[in-house]
């Protein structure tokens, strides 16, 4: 079956360290996006990307990077910048066209620093 | 600022008691509207959604909602809860393209 994989699904980080967090789909959707969730404050929108070399930043992009070189993979950097980045992250993903089923998420990953 | 407001961050409910969760948007256009559900350390799961058409809406789970475009409202009901419906629901609005616009969450707690 099909899905979003993320990994690892905990992570710890040293202050100071850039970490990169994995995002795999095989769904070959389009649009591919990062999330962060901390408690009681839902969902904020990172970065977004809607096709292959293109992304765009979200709300809360300071101290985070991503890339796409490939459709199936849109990995996210957290880096030293990043002031607090403990945290859960989400991933995301839609196809153009079929909006209406709405986005597929990964499992998450957990980010800790320690 | 289109947005979605989820009234209540946190609804304890007994078990088999009934549960509404409730979710405006504002906009005056036509939207798809979406409720997912999380359960602890997992991603978001689609419950159900409203893209036209009948106003009452069932989704897995024994979930439904109903939209009320007049009071742009798309609450979440169940009519007997479990205590494995204990979970964060959130409820998301589609306005245009594949930009979804998600609310802070409902964090329901069925107590045995």
């Amino acid at each position: 079956d099909g899905g979003i994989t993320q990994s690892p699904k905990y992570l710890f980080r040293k202050e100071g360290q850039n970490v990169t967090l994995s995002c795999e789909q095989n769904l070959n959707h389009d649009a591919m996006y990062w999330y962060r969730q901390d408690p009681g404050q839902g969902l904020r929108l990172i970065y977004y990307s809607q096709i292959v070399n293109d992304f765009q930043k979200g709300d809360i992009a300071e101290g985070y990077s991503v890339s796409r070189e490939k459709k199936e993979s849109f990995p996210l950097t957290v880096t030293s910048a990043q002031k607090n980045p403990t945290a859960f992250y989400l991933c995301a993903s839609i196809r153009r066209g079929v909006e209406e089923r709405g986005y597929t998420f990964g499992s998450g990953t957990r980010l800790t620093v320690v | 600022a289109q947005s979605v407001t989820q009234l209540d961050s946190q609804v304890p409910v007994f078990e088999e008691a009934p549960v509404e969760l409730r979710c405006n948007y504002s906009s005056s256009v036509s939207v798809y509207l979406f409720w997912y559900v999380q359960y602890p350390n997992q991603g978001l799961q689609l419950l159900l959604k409203y893209l036209s058409g009948s106003t009452l809406v069932k989704g897995i789970n024994g979930f439904e909602a109903e939209f009320n475009k007049s009071q742009t409202s798309f609450h979440l009901r169940k009519p007997s809860v479990h205590i494995s419906d204990t979970a964060e629901y959130f409820c998301a609005v589609r306005l245009y393209g594949n930009q979804f616009y998600f609310g802070t969450g409902t964090s329901l707690t069925v107590i045995p």
